[in-house]
């Protein structure tokens, strides 16, 4: 089956400072990405929709300024937590959409911010 | 907007038992729909797609339906093992008025299977 990485599998910065999150699909090509947000006991929460090429469509509510979308090639999406806080802290979460329109998601990435 | 539950909310059962978790979602306009199991700390595997054409699919024990006019899903699981312990997700694939496709995740069910 398709496999997505992420990386890092945790991360544990210091406030003010940037983190960046890459996610990859690995043995298919996805002109699209989606980026999730998960608090403890609680579902995923979509932050934006990045797409191969082009800008990041983020979701109401989301701070596009403070997370950065990069989508710059078909195997590869980064998000860049800008001046973090540690109201930061969470589970992120990619995930990838194969031409069949199923997603495959990466592991997930705990950021704790101190 | 689009809203996604799940019922219930957590499940204990025995071990062998046959269980049904239901997914329910408000707008019957979907693309289709997912379910996914999540183990703590970890990320999401796919277990079934079922598109908006399509009424089951089934996988070993696994088997889901999908009733886009009640706006209801559910996922079968037969014989239940200890190793089925996981929150399960449903989402549904939507595009809205603007914007491009997007998935919209049920509130999970957490399920424990035991000994």
């Amino acid at each position: 089956g398709a496999v997505v990485s992420q990386h890092p599998s945790w991360v544990i910065c210091k406030s003010g400072t940037s983190v960046k999150i890459e996610c990859r699909s690995l043995d298919f090509q996805a002109t699209t990405m989606f980026w999730y947000r998960q608090f403890p006991k609680q579902s995923l929460m979509l932050m934006a929709t990045s797409n191969e090429g082009s800008k990041a469509t983020y979701e109401q509510g989301v701070e596009k300024d403070k997370f950065l979308i990069n989508h710059a090639s078909l195997t590869l999406s980064t998000l860049t937590v800008t001046s973090a806080h540690p109201e930061d802290s969470s589970f992120y979460i990619c995930s990838a959409l194969s031409r069949g329109y199923e997603q495959y998601f990466g592991p997930g990435t705990r950021l704790t911010v101190t | 907007k689009q809203e996604v539950t799940q019922i219930p909310a957590a499940l204990s059962v025995p071990e062998g038992e046959n269980l049904v978790l239901n997914c329910s979602f408000t707008d019957s306009a979907i693309y289709n729909l997912q379910w996914f199991r999540q183990d703590p700390g970890k990320g999401l595997t796919s277990l079934l797609l079922i598109q908006s054409s399509q009424r089951e699919q089934t996988s070993g024990r696994l088997n889901a339906s999908l009733d886009k006019s009640s706006g209801r899903s559910t996922l079968y699981i037969a014989a239940s093992q200890p190793g089925d312990s996981a929150t399960y997700l449903c989402a549904v694939r939507i595009r809205p008025t603007s914007g491009t496709y997007k998935y919209i995740f049920g509130t999970g069910t957490r399920l424990k299977v035991l000994a």
